[in-house]
């Protein structure tokens, strides 16, 4: 089956570094990638869509120079929190759709979780 | 906007069925889609509704009604390993395929 892996799976940074967070689709090709943002016991929000060779599209109130996202190639796609604050602590999820795939399905992957001190 | 609500806990005894909602208000979309994620862990597809109706997959089913803005996610069997959060999300209506998630339920199964 379609797997997406992401590392780190856990990072601990102090305020003001930046981390760079990777998504790989492992067995097929993807040219849109996603980044969600979970808080604990609370749903999934989507920050941004990653398409292969072009800009990102972030979703309304996600700052784009906060959050760098690069899919260089059509099996990563890297998610880059700048200058960061304890208030970006959060479980980052990447998914991934099939470019083959009619189904709108997303295989997601394990998440990384950010602790900023 | 879009908006899909789901309540947030329900709680079941093992062995039992169980029905998680999921109202939406959206201006259109393409599917409604079911994802469980265990504490921790990535969300996992169960279940996708593109037309009205019932699909069944094992102990799972999802059913759609566009007309009355209402799906729902039904359990069978529950069984202890049951226990984690369910979202309803649709597909938007635009060419990105993105998905909007619902509010999540959590359903605890007990024994």
């Amino acid at each position: 089956g379609a797997v997406v892996s992401q590392h780190p799976s856990r990072v601990i940074c102090k305020s003001g570094t930046s981390v760079k967070i990777e998504c790989r689709s492992l067995d097929f090709q993807a040219t849109t990638m996603f980044w969600y943002r979970q808080f604990p016991k609370k749903s999934l929000m989507l920050m941004a869509t990653s398409n292969e060779g072009s800009k990102a599209t972030y979703e309304q109130g996600v700052e784009k120079d906060k959050f760098l996202i690069n899919h260089a190639s059509l099996t990563l796609s890297t998610l880059t929190v700048t200058s960061a604050h304890p208030e970006d602590s959060s479980f980052y999820i990447c998914s991934a759709r099939d470019s083959r795939d009619r189904v709108s399905e997303q295989y997601f992957g394990p998440g990384t979780r950010l602790t900023v001190t | 906007g879009q908006s899909l609500e789901q309540p947030s806990e329900v709680t079941a005894v093992e062995g039992a069925i169980v029905q998680i909602n999921c109202t939406y208000q959206t201006s259109g979309f393409y599917g409604l889609s079911w994802y469980q994620q265990h504490d921790g862990g990535a969300p996992t597809f169960l279940s996708y509704n593109a037309l009205d109706g019932l699909e069944e997959t094992g102990r799972f089913s999802s059913f759609l009604s566009r007309s009355d803005s209402y799906g729902y996610l039904l359990l069978q069997e529950l069984q202890m390993k049951d226990s984690a959060s369910y979202f309803c999300a649709v597909r938007s209506l635009d060419s990105s395929y993105k998905l909007i998630f619902g509010s999540g339920t959590r359903l605890l199964v007990r024994p």
